[in-house]
Order: C-alpha cells, then sequence, then structure tokens
C-alpha cells in the first residue's frame, strides 16, 4: 500500500529534550516536505526536500533540523524543544517531475506537546 | 508570495442539505493549481477535489464541486446532500502549476473551516 509514515503519533516531553520524528514513503518520491498546524493558522511548511542531500527552509524553520540520506526517509530533529513547537505536525511526499498537478500524500500526522 | 484566504471559521449544515465553503487567493501565477482538502477528528488529510487554473470546467467528484472563478481569485466547494460524515475541518490550498524548482514546490493553506452537519 503506498503511504506516508509518521513516528510517533503522539509525543509528550519536556523543553530542551532533543527528539526526532520520522516520515518514510514508500512511493519512491524525490520531494518530502514538514508541515505543522497550529489552530487558526493553518498548515505551514517547516522544511523540505527536493531529493536526497537536498533540502532548504520553508516558511517557519527556526528550531527545526531536517536531513534526507535516503530518498525514503525524512526526519524531522528538534534539537531543543520549546513549548512554543507544540503542534500538529505532518509530513507529505509528492513526485517532482512535472507542476503542481502532483498530488502531496500526507502522513497521518503527529502530535507533539512540550511542557 | 501567494495567500489563501478561509474567512468563515466555521459552518453547520443540517443533513442532506447543501453548502458551500469559500475560499479566495491571490497570485500573480498564471497557472496554478487549487485544493480542497478534509480532515476529519482522525487528523488524516485527504483530497477531496483538485482544480487546473487553466480548465475553464468546474472539478466535480460525486457530492463534491467547486465553483472556480478565476478572474475573482474564488474556489468555493459545494458539499451536496450532506452526510454525517463529512464534519471534519476543510482545508483551501494553492500550488504553482509551473515546473515544481524548490520553493515553489509547497502547498499553501487557508486556515481552515470547521463544518459541523446535523443530524
Amino acid at each position: 500500500e503506498a503511504q506516508v509514515t509518521q513516528n510517533p503519533r503522539y509525543l509528550i516531553t519536556v523543553t530542551g529534550k532533543k527528539l526526532t520524528v520520522t516520515c518514510s514513503q514508500n512511493m519512491n518520491h524525490e520531494y518530502m516536505s514538514w508541515y505543522r498546524q497550529d489552530p487558526g493558522l493553518g498548515l505551514r511548511q517547516i522544511y523540505y526536500s527536493m531529493n536526497v542531500e537536498v533540502t532548504d527552509k520553508g516558511d517557519v524553520p527556526e528550531g527545526y533540523k531536517v536531513s534526507r540520506k535516503e530518498k525514503r526517509n525524512f526526519p524531522l530533529i528538534l534539537e531543543s524543544p520549546s513549548p512554543n513547537q507544540t503542534s500538529l505536525y505532518f509530513c507529505a511526499s509528492s513526485f517532482t517531475l512535472g507542476t503542481g498537478e502532483n498530488e502531496q500524500f500526507f502522513g497521518p500526522g503527529t502530535r507533539l506537546t512540550v511542557l | 508570495a501567494q495567500t489563501v484566504t478561509q474567512s468563515q471559521p466555521e459552518m453547520s449544515v443540517q443533513e442532506a442539505e447543501t453548502v458551500t465553503l469559500s475560499c479566495t487567493y491571490d497570485t500573480s501565477e498564471s497557472d496554478y493549481y487549487l485544493f480542497w482538502y478534509k480532515q476529519p477528528p482522525s487528523r488524516q488529510m485527504i483530497l477531496v477535489i483538485r482544480q487546473e487554473a487553466y480548465k475553464q470546467q468546474n472539478a466535480t467528484e460525486n457530492r463534491f464541486s467547486v465553483n472556480f472563478q478565476k478572474a475573482a481569485k474564488s474556489f468555493s466547494l459545494k458539499i451536496s446532500d450532506s452526510q454525517l460524515g463529512d464534519a471534519a475541518m476543510y482545508f483551501c490550498a494553492y500550488r504553482t502549476g509551473f515546473l515544481l524548482t524548490g520553493a515553489n514546490s509547497k502547498l499553501t493553506f487557508g486556515k481552515g473551516i470547521t463544518l459541523s452537519v446535523r443530524p
């Protein structure tokens, strides 16, 4: 089954404790992206990757890191989480060959709470 | 930069009735795609319908249809014969129609609208 998976689905942590949210897709997509969803703000892009070893900042990258060592994986790293990073996080992927018609497939979301 | 505006935070509809969710956008691009996503309580993002700016015909998917007014930069979603399972948050989103080169690859979302369905 074609899908994007994220782990963990739920996480409660404390300020300053490094964490990683994993994202994996099995559709051989070049493009992968992280969004955060906050009430009243919709989804905003954190980081994206056009292919292996190619990553760049989105609209709200502060406090986050990413890496793309393999095509299927795109982990989101919070080196020192803070309460303002409490949010719902989505990983998404799509093909890049072509135009914006390429559908972005979303993972199930990760609910992160930073105390 | 492109912006997407959903000005209604909440709407309610009676089961079996029709409801229209509004969305406006702003862009200087001539080619682009517009999307409606549904987010039920499970939080999964589900693509409901897609419209390409160059297509004059409004997209339709079963009970879901859009009213795309390019000159007015308006993209509303009509849900006919509303069902209890339609209750969700709905997001309008924009993506470039040109070749994906990097920063233009993202989806730009509106703030979302919560739709409730009354039995």
